[in-house]
């Protein structure tokens, strides 16, 4: 069974970097795209990208200019960086693997991240 | 992009009654592939969403046979044949037919 496990900094001042590095557990790596999905508080949920086991991403147009999502297969992670961090951006962030055809699963836990001064 | 559209945004059931969501994409999910990639997903509170349904109708692993999803080309439904107490969250459509994948704004089911 895949299980999913992230971690990275919860709390960043405006203009900041996020940076989230989500580890891969049991599975196979390459049989996923690995995807940043992400929720405000008390909203709905919002894909970020993906990335694939060779390093092949595709973004949101809407955060495209400010992320990145990147891949280290020798050790069954994948990160998220978002630029510029504003408080849009705090949000409850997920990773997840997707499967064509079956969709997002597994899940990782989502862990809040907060943008303020 | 893809707009999904779900309704209603929330309800509340009796248990043992049935329940339905439907979700509305403003663009055909048909895929080129012969695939209509819609998903359900369950939020349970303080939880990750977890994978209920796939490709518009088939129920994920270990999902009870409860669920059921149906539609094509632009209008879906989930239906609960028989609510129950552990089905209580916030359900979210999502398509993966064209990037970005979008979600709906979700439903919130609760328990009468």
């Amino acid at each position: 069974q895949v299980q999913l496990q992230q971690w990275g900094a919860g709390l960043l001042k405006p203009l900041e970097t996020l940076s989230r590095t989500c580890a891969v557990y049991g599975g196979s790596f390459s049989d996923y795209y690995w995807c940043w999905i992400r929720q405000p508080p008390g909203k709905g949920l919002e894909w970020i990208g993906e990335v694939s086991h060779s390093g092949g991403t595709n973004y949101n147009p809407s955060l495209k200019s400010r992320v990145t999502i990147s891949v280290d297969t020798s050790k069954n992670q994948f990160s998220l960086k978002l630029t510029s961090v504003t408080a849009a951006d705090t949000a409850v962030y997920y990773c997840a693997g997707f499967k064509w055809g079956l969709g997002l699963d597994p899940w990782g836990q989502g862990t809040l991240v907060t943008v303020s001064s | 992009d893809i707009v999904m559209t779900q309704t209603p945004l929330s309800l509340s059931v009796i248990p043992g009654q049935p329940a339905s969501i439907s979700c509305k994409s403003s663009q055909s999910l048909f895929h080129g592939d012969g695939k209509t990639c819609l998903y359900w997903y369950l939020q349970k509170p303080g939880q990750s969403p977890q994978l209920l349904i796939y490709e518009v109708s088939n129920r994920f692993s270990g999902v009870p046979d409860r669920f059921s999803g149906s539609g094509s080309v632009t209008d879906f439904t989930l239906k609960i044949s028989r609510v129950e107490a552990e089905d209580v969250g916030v359900y979210h459509c999502m398509q993966s037919t064209q990037f970005p994948y979008n979600f709906g704004q979700g439903t919130k089911l609760e328990i009468k």
